[in-house]
């Protein structure tokens, strides 16, 4: 069976200053792991994604997440960030070697304050 | 390229009726799965089709049903509506069917009150 944890329901962040917004993940084999932001009212958009080789991978909008397999984390984090950042973030995993359909996690409300 | 297109946008029901949603997937997409999100259990994983075929279902009473066309547009079916049916159901394609490690590209949902 494969998982993802979100531990915090909300982060809130100064504009400016940098944010991270935690993923935790459960497979049997190894992972593909992606981001995706949801907008008020819209669908989920999609960020970035691991798949293998470079642990840091870059994605849209100055994103960007590091795979760790020994803490199975896949953290997004923006050194900067912007009132428009602020949105509901969601991660998800697929098993290489299992099921086809990804797993999302419950989401992370980001709020960037002026 | 146009992105998923799904319609409604917005439906109202009443308890006991039934609802259709439609999905457009990007061109060249075969693969549309299909999602129900609330604030109180996230986002679940309905089913999912591939060539005309259900590949892979979730955990939903068979009052949910769908169905895909030779041109890859999708369908979902909802019967004998419930109040816990209130939700955003959401549309996804992507490329291949074969490649677990593309994205989805998510449509813009469909907002359904059950009143």
């Amino acid at each position: 069976a494969q998982s993802v944890a979100q531990p915090e329901d909300q982060v809130n962040v100064a504009e400016g200053n940098p944010l991270t917004v935690k993923c935790t993940y459960s497979v049997s084999g190894n992972p593909y792991l992606f981001w995706y932001v949801q907008y008020p009212n819209r669908g989920l958009q999609f960020l970035l994604k691991y798949i293998t080789g470079d642990n840091l991978v870059k994605g849209s909008y100055g994103f960007e997440a590091e795979f760790n397999k020994s803490q199975t984390s896949f953290h997004l984090k923006k050194p900067s960030a912007l009132v428009s950042d602020s949105a509901l973030y969601f991660c998800a995993v697929r098993d290489k070697g299992g099921s086809y359909i990804p797993t999302f996690g419950r989401g992370t409300s980001l709020i960037v304050h002026p | 390229k146009a992105g998923v297109t799904q319609t409604p946008r917005y439906l109202i029901k009443t308890r006991g009726q039934q609802v259709t949603l439609s999905c457009s997937p990007i061109s060249g997409h075969r693969s549309v799965s299909w999602y129900q999100q609330t604030p109180g259990q996230g986002l679940q994983f309905l089913f999912e089709y591939f060539s005309e075929t259900q590949r892979n279902k979730g955990n939903f009473p068979g009052r949910f049903s769908g169905r895909q066309f030779s041109n890859s547009r999708s369908e979902m079916n909802v019967s004998t509506l419930e109040l816990g049916d209130s939700a955003l159901y959401l549309c996804a394609s992507q490329t291949s069917g074969g490649n677990s490690y593309n994205e989805q590209f998510f449509g813009p949902g469909t907002r359904l009150t059950v009143l």
